[in-house]
């Protein structure tokens, strides 16, 4: 299994600002994502990070609000910029091992609150 | 297109009492299923995973069944403790090349002393 970690863990910010989420995996995973789970709602996919590729944003997000980055195989991050109160999320990390069961395993998140 | 229920959204027993929680999927070719657990605030941790040629996986007190031609899956939590308590997902990874997980809303169980 992978362990993963992410820095925040949580964070209050002011509405207009940025914040740089980081991501580490114990062991190099090829394929990562990324999360938002609004309060009280399930897990919305936001974008997938592959390694040595462009991270692919699913509809309703783009690059310009969440960039990512993807420098090697154990780390990524994802920003959140120009936040609004509607940013007021939990963002997962999460990364699939596609060598053996395809399982896919979460960090702790980060706790974001935009006021 | 594949739409993942779970039912029910919420469930409260008394700490001792077995459970079910139940997840349903409107198209059988899946890859595979995964059970997840998640506190309030706080990631999700994997708890079983069962892959589209097996019918069933268990780890302590919990066993996981698929049926893909009835397109459901149980979690099965024997002999439930407080600890229990938290919101449980179940996710599906379709058969064809998409790898997103499609998810369940969630069972969320309260378990009484």
């Amino acid at each position: 299994s992978a362990v993963i970690s992410q820095k925040p863990s949580r964070d209050i910010c002011q509405r207009g600002t940025s914040l740089t989420i980081q991501c580490q995996v114990d062991s190099q995973v090829t394929m990562m994502f990324w999360y938002r789970q609004q309060p009280g709602q399930s897990l919305t996919l936001i974008a997938t990070a592959n390694q040595g590729s462009e991270a692919t944003y699913e509809s309703g997000f783009v690059i310009d609000k969440f960039p990512i980055s993807r420098p090697n195989l154990t780390f990524s991050t994802l920003t959140v910029s120009n936040m609004s109160p509607e940013d007021s999320s939990i963002y997962l990390c999460s990364v699939l091992d596609s060598r053996t069961s395809y399982e896919q395993y979460f960090g702790p998140g980060t706790r974001l609150t935009v006021t | 297109k594949q739409e993942v229920t779970q039912i029910p959204a919420a469930l409260s027993v008394p700490e001792g009492e077995n459970l079910v929680l139940n997840c349903s999927f409107t198209d059988s070719a899946i890859y595979n299923l995964q059970w997840f657990r998640q506190d309030p605030g706080k990631g999700l941790t994997s708890l079983l995973l069962i892959q589209s040629s097996q019918r069933e996986q268990t780890s302590g007190r919990l066993n996981a069944s698929l049926d893909k031609s009835s397109g459901r899956s149980t979690l099965y939590i024997a002999a439930s403790q407080p600890g229990d308590s938290a919101t449980y997902l179940c996710a599906v990874r379709p058969g064809d090349s998409n790898y997103q997980l499609i998810w369940g809303a969630g069972t969320k169980l309260i378990i009484k002393p």
